[in-house]
């Protein structure tokens, strides 16, 4: 298994403004995702992180409101871009190792927007 | 449409009692079926997963669950639930190959002592 781990923890914010999120995996893993929860409710996948080149996002998501990088194998951002009420959430991503075809996730980051 | 549903929302049990929560899948290819957990504050952390083989899985914290293939169901059962049991429990469907998941709505879990 992978351990994760992900920073901020939590965090408030103004709107208007982004915040960007890290998440370290202790080893390379073949996949990472990020995952938006929002209060009560379960886990909507925004985008595949892929490495060295441009995320993968899901319907309703955009590049511009939620860019993700990922320099190398075991570490990705992603940014929450200007930044409203509604993206209240928590944040999450997972890593996907090898063969094991099983995603592990982080702590979360608890997001805030006022 | 593929879709992963959790009928119960919320549950009650007593401190001791048997649990036995609930999944139902709509998947076109054979699902890979997992249940994760996620206590208070906490990330999600696997319990167990079902790829092939025998349809009972043993998973962690004394959890199992059966895959009933005719029934489309994942159901996950514990024979005497623990009051650090309370939390909210999400099962996910998703292919080989993908990593991508369907995740239910969850159902939340409570103990009472």
């Amino acid at each position: 298994s992978a351990v994760i781990s992900q920073k901020p923890s939590r965090d408030i914010c103004q709107r208007g403004t982004s915040l960007t999120i890290q998440c370290q995996v202790d080893s390379q893993v073949t996949m990472m995702f990020w995952y938006r929860q929002q209060p009560g409710q379960s886990l909507t996948l925004i985008a595949t992180a892929n490495q060295g080149s441009e995320a993968t996002y899901e319907s309703g998501f955009v590049i511009d409101k939620f860019p993700i990088s990922r320099p190398n194998l075991t570490f990705s951002t992603l940014t929450v871009s200007n930044m409203s009420p509604e993206d209240s959430s928590i944040y999450l991503c997972s890593a996907g190792t090898g063969l094991s075809e099983t995603q592990y996730f982080g702590p979360g980051t608890r997001l805030l927007v006022l | 449409a593929q879709s992963v549903t959790q009928p119960d929302i919320h549950i009650t049990v007593s401190e001791g009692a048997s649990l036995e929560l609930r999944c139902n899948y709509s998947y076109g290819a054979t699902p890979y079926l997992f249940w994760y957990v996620q206590s208070p504050g906490q990330g999600l952390q696997l319990l167990l997963k079902y790829f092939s083989g025998d349809t009972l899985v043993q998973g962690i914290k004394g959890f199992e669950a059966e895959f009933k293939r005719s029934q489309s169901s994942f159901n996950l059962r514990k024979p005497s639930v623990h009051w650090s049991d309370a939390a909210e429990y999400f099962c996910a469907v998703g292919a080989r190959g993908t990593y991508k998941y369907i995740f239910g709505t969850g159902t939340r879990l409570k103990v009472l002592a």
